[in-house]
Protein backbone atom coordinates (compact mmCIF):
# COMPACT_ATOMS: atom_id res chain seq x y z
CA UNK A 1 0.00 0.00 0.00
CA UNK A 2 0.77 3.71 -0.60
CA UNK A 3 2.66 5.43 2.17
CA UNK A 4 4.11 8.28 4.07
CA UNK A 5 6.03 8.05 6.84
CA UNK A 6 7.00 10.84 8.81
CA UNK A 7 8.85 9.25 11.77
CA UNK A 8 9.56 12.43 13.98
CA UNK A 9 6.36 13.99 15.68
CA UNK A 10 8.18 16.27 17.93
CA UNK A 11 11.28 18.18 16.93
CA UNK A 12 12.90 20.60 19.39
CA UNK A 13 15.73 23.28 17.21
CA UNK A 14 16.77 26.75 19.21
CA UNK A 15 16.46 29.78 17.11
CA UNK A 16 19.55 30.00 14.28
CA UNK A 17 19.92 26.43 14.16
CA UNK A 18 19.67 24.36 11.57
CA UNK A 19 16.71 21.84 10.84
CA UNK A 20 15.99 19.05 8.68
CA UNK A 21 13.00 17.13 8.58
CA UNK A 22 12.54 13.59 7.51
CA UNK A 23 9.62 11.97 5.07
CA UNK A 24 10.22 8.57 3.50
CA UNK A 25 7.46 7.36 1.24
CA UNK A 26 6.32 3.83 -0.16
CA UNK A 27 5.31 3.98 -3.78
CA UNK A 28 5.93 1.93 -7.11
CA UNK A 29 6.70 4.37 -8.53
CA UNK A 30 8.33 7.79 -7.81
CA UNK A 31 5.55 9.80 -7.03
CA UNK A 32 4.95 13.69 -6.87
CA UNK A 33 5.85 14.89 -3.55
CA UNK A 34 5.35 17.72 -1.48
CA UNK A 35 5.73 19.56 1.82
CA UNK A 36 3.15 21.92 3.33
CA UNK A 37 3.44 23.66 6.90
CA UNK A 38 0.49 24.27 9.01
CA UNK A 39 -0.01 26.95 11.49
CA UNK A 40 -3.09 26.83 14.54
CA UNK A 41 -5.85 27.24 13.08
CA UNK A 42 -4.85 27.39 9.43
CA UNK A 43 -4.88 25.44 6.29
CA UNK A 44 -2.14 23.67 5.10
CA UNK A 45 0.63 25.88 2.63
CA UNK A 46 2.65 24.58 0.22
CA UNK A 47 6.56 24.69 0.79
CA UNK A 48 7.80 23.18 -2.34
CA UNK A 49 6.79 20.32 -4.41
CA UNK A 50 9.17 17.42 -6.37
CA UNK A 51 7.63 16.29 -9.97
CA UNK A 52 11.29 15.42 -11.45
CA UNK A 53 14.68 16.69 -12.25
CA UNK A 54 16.72 18.16 -9.84
CA UNK A 55 17.12 16.66 -6.95
CA UNK A 56 17.45 19.11 -4.64
CA UNK A 57 14.62 21.84 -4.45
CA UNK A 58 14.19 25.38 -3.42
CA UNK A 59 10.92 26.30 -1.96
CA UNK A 60 9.16 29.47 0.16
CA UNK A 61 10.38 30.58 3.40
CA UNK A 62 14.10 29.64 2.91
CA UNK A 63 12.93 25.88 3.39
CA UNK A 64 14.43 23.42 0.74
CA UNK A 65 14.16 19.62 0.34
CA UNK A 66 16.32 16.34 -1.24
CA UNK A 67 14.93 13.83 -3.26
CA UNK A 68 17.08 10.63 -2.88
CA UNK A 69 15.37 7.70 -4.54
CA UNK A 70 17.98 5.14 -3.12
CA UNK A 71 17.00 5.83 0.63
CA UNK A 72 13.08 6.77 -0.79
CA UNK A 73 13.42 10.00 1.48
CA UNK A 74 12.42 13.99 0.81
CA UNK A 75 13.69 15.46 3.49
CA UNK A 76 12.98 19.33 3.97
CA UNK A 77 15.69 21.28 5.36
CA UNK A 78 16.46 24.86 6.49
CA UNK A 79 20.01 26.34 7.37
CA UNK A 80 18.45 29.09 10.32
CA UNK A 81 15.32 28.24 11.86
CA UNK A 82 12.93 31.59 13.09
CA UNK A 83 10.94 31.82 15.47
CA UNK A 84 8.02 31.84 13.09
CA UNK A 85 8.73 28.68 11.76
CA UNK A 86 7.11 26.67 14.38
CA UNK A 87 4.59 25.00 13.24
CA UNK A 88 3.36 21.41 12.07
CA UNK A 89 5.19 20.27 8.56
CA UNK A 90 3.60 17.62 6.79
CA UNK A 91 4.57 15.58 3.93
CA UNK A 92 2.64 14.40 1.16
CA UNK A 93 2.83 11.64 -1.99
CA UNK A 94 0.50 11.38 -4.74
CA UNK A 95 1.17 8.91 -7.75
CA UNK A 96 2.40 10.32 -11.23
CA UNK A 97 -0.15 8.50 -12.65
CA UNK A 98 -3.26 6.88 -12.11
CA UNK A 99 -5.97 9.03 -10.08
CA UNK A 100 -3.39 11.14 -8.32
CA UNK A 101 -4.76 10.18 -4.52
CA UNK A 102 -2.84 12.62 -2.12
CA UNK A 103 -1.53 10.25 1.09
CA UNK A 104 -0.02 12.61 3.64
CA UNK A 105 2.11 11.77 6.83
CA UNK A 106 0.87 12.54 10.06
CA UNK A 107 2.73 15.40 10.79
CA UNK A 108 6.13 16.77 12.78
CA UNK A 109 5.47 19.59 15.12
CA UNK A 110 8.39 21.84 14.99
CA UNK A 111 9.17 23.94 18.59
CA UNK A 112 11.73 26.60 18.30
CA UNK A 113 13.37 27.93 21.24
CA UNK A 114 14.69 31.20 21.58
CA UNK B 1 -6.47 35.92 -6.32
CA UNK B 2 -9.01 35.05 -3.54
CA UNK B 3 -8.13 31.83 -1.73
CA UNK B 4 -10.45 28.76 -0.99
CA UNK B 5 -13.25 30.12 1.53
CA UNK B 6 -15.07 27.61 3.79
CA UNK B 7 -17.67 27.84 6.52
CA UNK B 8 -18.43 28.06 9.21
CA UNK B 9 -14.99 28.42 10.75
CA UNK B 10 -16.63 26.25 14.05
CA UNK B 11 -19.25 23.62 14.56
CA UNK B 12 -20.59 22.28 18.27
CA UNK B 13 -23.18 19.78 17.61
CA UNK B 14 -24.39 17.02 19.78
CA UNK B 15 -24.22 13.12 18.35
CA UNK B 16 -26.71 11.50 15.96
CA UNK B 17 -27.18 15.71 15.02
CA UNK B 18 -26.36 16.19 11.12
CA UNK B 19 -23.73 18.99 10.20
CA UNK B 20 -22.97 20.70 6.69
CA UNK B 21 -19.86 22.81 5.77
CA UNK B 22 -19.54 24.86 2.53
CA UNK B 23 -16.41 25.35 0.33
CA UNK B 24 -15.98 27.72 -2.46
CA UNK B 25 -12.76 27.21 -4.17
CA UNK B 26 -10.10 29.19 -6.30
CA UNK B 27 -11.62 30.63 -9.39
CA UNK B 28 -10.93 27.85 -12.28
CA UNK B 29 -10.14 24.74 -9.74
CA UNK B 30 -10.98 22.08 -11.60
CA UNK B 31 -10.29 19.36 -9.08
CA UNK B 32 -11.38 20.09 -5.94
CA UNK B 33 -10.84 17.95 -2.11
CA UNK B 34 -12.35 17.56 0.92
CA UNK B 35 -10.41 16.10 4.12
CA UNK B 36 -10.55 14.77 7.75
CA UNK B 37 -7.76 15.46 9.32
CA UNK B 38 -8.42 14.08 13.33
CA UNK B 39 -5.98 15.91 16.13
CA UNK B 40 -2.34 14.55 15.92
CA UNK B 41 -2.90 13.18 12.54
CA UNK B 42 -2.40 14.25 8.57
CA UNK B 43 -5.17 14.93 6.87
CA UNK B 44 -6.92 12.22 4.98
CA UNK B 45 -8.36 12.12 1.48
CA UNK B 46 -12.50 11.24 1.59
CA UNK B 47 -13.78 12.76 -1.45
CA UNK B 48 -12.21 14.26 -4.76
CA UNK B 49 -14.17 16.16 -7.11
CA UNK B 50 -13.07 16.87 -11.08
CA UNK B 51 -15.34 19.30 -12.02
CA UNK B 52 -18.47 18.27 -10.87
CA UNK B 53 -18.06 14.44 -11.36
CA UNK B 54 -16.60 12.27 -8.06
CA UNK B 55 -12.46 11.08 -9.16
CA UNK B 56 -12.34 8.78 -5.61
CA UNK B 57 -14.50 8.69 -2.95
CA UNK B 58 -13.00 5.26 -1.43
CA UNK B 59 -12.08 6.95 2.28
CA UNK B 60 -15.69 8.16 2.43
CA UNK B 61 -18.16 6.61 4.93
CA UNK B 62 -21.39 6.62 2.94
CA UNK B 63 -23.26 5.27 5.26
CA UNK B 64 -23.15 9.08 6.85
CA UNK B 65 -20.83 11.24 4.90
CA UNK B 66 -22.18 12.93 1.40
CA UNK B 67 -20.88 15.18 -0.69
CA UNK B 68 -21.97 17.26 -3.93
CA UNK B 69 -20.35 19.87 -6.16
CA UNK B 70 -23.23 21.25 -8.31
CA UNK B 71 -22.54 23.22 -11.12
CA UNK B 72 -18.63 22.19 -10.54
CA UNK B 73 -17.62 25.04 -8.40
CA UNK B 74 -18.85 25.30 -4.59
CA UNK B 75 -18.86 22.03 -2.77
CA UNK B 76 -21.18 20.91 0.45
CA UNK B 77 -20.16 18.01 2.57
CA UNK B 78 -22.85 16.82 4.97
CA UNK B 79 -22.63 14.33 8.12
CA UNK B 80 -26.14 12.70 9.30
CA UNK B 81 -25.81 11.38 11.76
CA UNK B 82 -22.82 12.42 13.69
CA UNK B 83 -20.54 10.13 15.83
CA UNK B 84 -18.19 11.56 18.58
CA UNK B 85 -15.55 10.31 16.15
CA UNK B 86 -16.28 12.35 13.72
CA UNK B 87 -15.04 15.27 15.87
CA UNK B 88 -11.84 16.92 13.72
CA UNK B 89 -11.18 19.67 11.56
CA UNK B 90 -12.80 19.15 7.64
CA UNK B 91 -10.31 20.91 5.23
CA UNK B 92 -11.14 21.55 1.57
CA UNK B 93 -8.83 22.26 -1.15
CA UNK B 94 -8.36 22.78 -4.77
CA UNK B 95 -6.22 22.49 -7.62
CA UNK B 96 -6.09 23.59 -11.24
CA UNK B 97 -5.98 20.29 -12.31
CA UNK B 98 -5.42 16.86 -10.62
CA UNK B 99 -1.80 16.14 -11.01
CA UNK B 100 -0.84 20.19 -9.09
CA UNK B 101 -0.33 21.46 -6.22
CA UNK B 102 -3.21 21.91 -4.14
CA UNK B 103 -4.71 24.84 -2.15
CA UNK B 104 -6.09 24.52 1.21
CA UNK B 105 -8.44 26.92 3.07
CA UNK B 106 -8.46 27.13 6.55
CA UNK B 107 -10.51 24.57 7.36
CA UNK B 108 -14.16 23.83 9.68
CA UNK B 109 -13.28 22.46 13.21
CA UNK B 110 -16.54 19.65 13.81
CA UNK B 111 -16.95 18.82 17.40
CA UNK B 112 -19.28 16.80 18.06
CA UNK B 113 -20.54 16.00 22.11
Amino acid sequence: AQSVTQPDIHITVSEGASLELRCNYSYGATPYLFWYVQSPGQGLQLLLKYFSGDTLVQGIKGFEAEFKRSQSSFNLRKPSVHWSDAAEYFCAARSSGGSYIPTFGRGTSLIVHP
Amino acid sequence: EAGVAQSPRYKIIEKRQSVAFWCNPISGHATLYWYQQILGQGPKLLIQFQNNGVVDDSQLPKDRFSAERLKGVDSTLKIQPAKLEDSAVYLCASSLVRVYEQYFGPGTRLTVT
